[in-house]
């Protein structure tokens, strides 16, 4: 079965960019969905097929890959954007998340 | 507005049996397929089971499979998770999620019930 990797944790300042990145342990000849969760509260997905923005997602996230290698991007980071992001790519394939802090 | 809204949680002795629902509306329930998603406390996803959107097909996690049973009333706009059997590691907040359309990915979450199982 295929794996997803993802950093446990990253720091930012706002306005920054970060990349998220999320590693499949073979190549995926597939799309990437990325969710955001933040504490307390239910998933929401961010991005579906790899690089689409869902429904009510602001421009400043967007996604990216192929292969192996995806990632997330939020450009300008806000201080609401502290939060787990989960990569997955198929029903039972998730990545552990990656947890998100604004310093 | 897409609401989904889960009921039955609650807490269980192991081997026993509890039933969760999903009540959903805002959308035409019977044009999509549902799945159940778990996240054990402090944990990451776990997708547990699906169904297609007539229900004539069912998809399970191996190590639920003989002891969950996944269904749906489209009449009532009602997913159902059937759980026998609960074992301490079934502990989790279980999602109701509505499956995009490509599939494989979900696009709409409930808040989340609560299933502790512990004697």
């Amino acid at each position: 079965d295929t794996v997803l990797t993802q950093s446990p944790a990253l720091a930012v300042s706002p306005g920054e960019r970060v990349s998220i990145s999320c590693r499949a342990s073979e190549g995926v000849n597939s799309y990437m969905y990325w969710y955001q969760q933040k504490p307390g509260q239910q998933p929401k997905l961010l991005i579906y097929e790899t690089s689409n923005l869902a429904s009510g997602v602001p421009a400043r996230f967007s996604g990216s890959g192929s292969g192996t290698d995806f990632t997330l991007t939020i450009d300008p980071v806000e201080a609401d954007d502290t939060a787990t992001y989960f990569c997955q790519q198929s029903w039972n394939t998730f990545g552990s998340g990656t947890k998100l802090e604004i310093k | 507005e897409v609401q989904l809204v889960e009921s039955g949680g609650g807490l269980v002795q192991p081997g026993r049996s509890l039933k969760l629902a999903c009540a959903a509306s805002g959308f035409t329930f019977n044009n999509y397929y549902m799945a159940w998603v778990r996240q054990a406390p402090t944990k990451g996803l776990e997708w547990v089971a699906s169904i297609t959107n007539s229900g004539g097909s069912t998809y399970y996690r191996d190590s639920v499979k003989g002891r969950f049973t996944i269904s749906r009333d489209n009449a009532k706009s009602t997913l159902y998770l059937q759980m026998d059997s609960l074992r301490s590691e079934d502990t989790a907040t279980y999602y109701c999620t509505r499956e995009g359309r490509a599939g494989n990915y979900f696009d709409y979450w409930g808040q989340g019930v609560m299933v502790t199982v512990s004697s």
